[in-house]
């Protein structure tokens, strides 16, 4: 069975300071992942995804995320977070032709 | 207008009543999906239909039913609401695609307290 694990349900960075939001998957056959963000009052939309192409991947508004199979991770990364990056952040995990499987989400804060 | 549209967005009821939470799409996915979102728990999924004449049960099914009345509506029924139904439900698609790969597209969500 497939799973994943978000390592803090609270994160809180200075405005301008290294973004990192950690996801540790569990999947028995090579696993699709995903981060999403949910802004307040919004539905989900999609940040970037990892398919087996690159293992760096880049997403929308300065986000990355890098897999790492040794590790069994997938962890966020943005080199400097913007007031506007405040909001709730989910790893998730599929396989091929799956469903997908969400983390317990991250709630990112930027202070001022 | 939206691609995933939910209805109502926000609702108040009492135990034991019906409710039924709709969902339709103009995206033209085969597949569709009804989220429960919980604080602390993420988004668990309650059912999910891949076309109009498969429905699938997904983690937390029991108390709730859903049809398929066509491709591009998928409601959530809620037989005899309780309590501790009260949270945030999200209906999702996607499109399987040439790799299935899972990408969701969702509703803003269809908020839910049961007194």
């Amino acid at each position: 069975a497939q799973s994943v694990t978000q390592l803090g349900s609270h994160v809180s960075v200075s405005e301008g300071a290294l973004v990192l939001l950690r996801c540790n998957y569990s999947s028995s056959v090579p696993p699709y992942l995903f981060w999403y963000v949910q802004y307040p009052n919004q539905g989900l939309q999609l940040l970037l995804k990892y398919t087996s192409a690159a293992t760096l991947v880049k997403g929308i508004n300065g986000f990355e995320a890098e897999f790492k199979k040794s590790e069994t991770s997938f962890h966020l990364t943005k080199p400097s977070a913007h007031m506007s990056d405040a909001a709730e952040y989910f790893c998730a995990v599929s396989k091929r032709g799956g469903k997908l499987i969400f983390g317990q989400g991250t709630e990112l804060s930027v202070k001022p | 207008d939206a691609d995933v549209t939910q209805t109502p967005r926000n609702r108040i009821t009492k135990t034991g009543k019906r409710i039924m939470l709709e969902c339709s799409q103009t995206k033209g996915h085969d597949r569709m999906y009804w989220y429960r979102q919980d604080p602390g728990l993420g988004l668990r999924l309650i059912y999910y239909s891949f076309d109009v004449k498969d429905i699938n049960k997904g983690e937390i099914s029991d108390g709730y039913s859903v049809s398929r009345q066509a491709q591009a509506k998928f409601s959530l029924s809620l037989e005899s609401a309780i309590p501790n139904q009260t949270a945030l439900y999200f209906c999702a698609t996607s499109d399987q695609g040439l790799a299935g790969n899972g990408e969701l597209f969702f509703g803003e969500g269809s908020r839910l307290t049961v007194l």
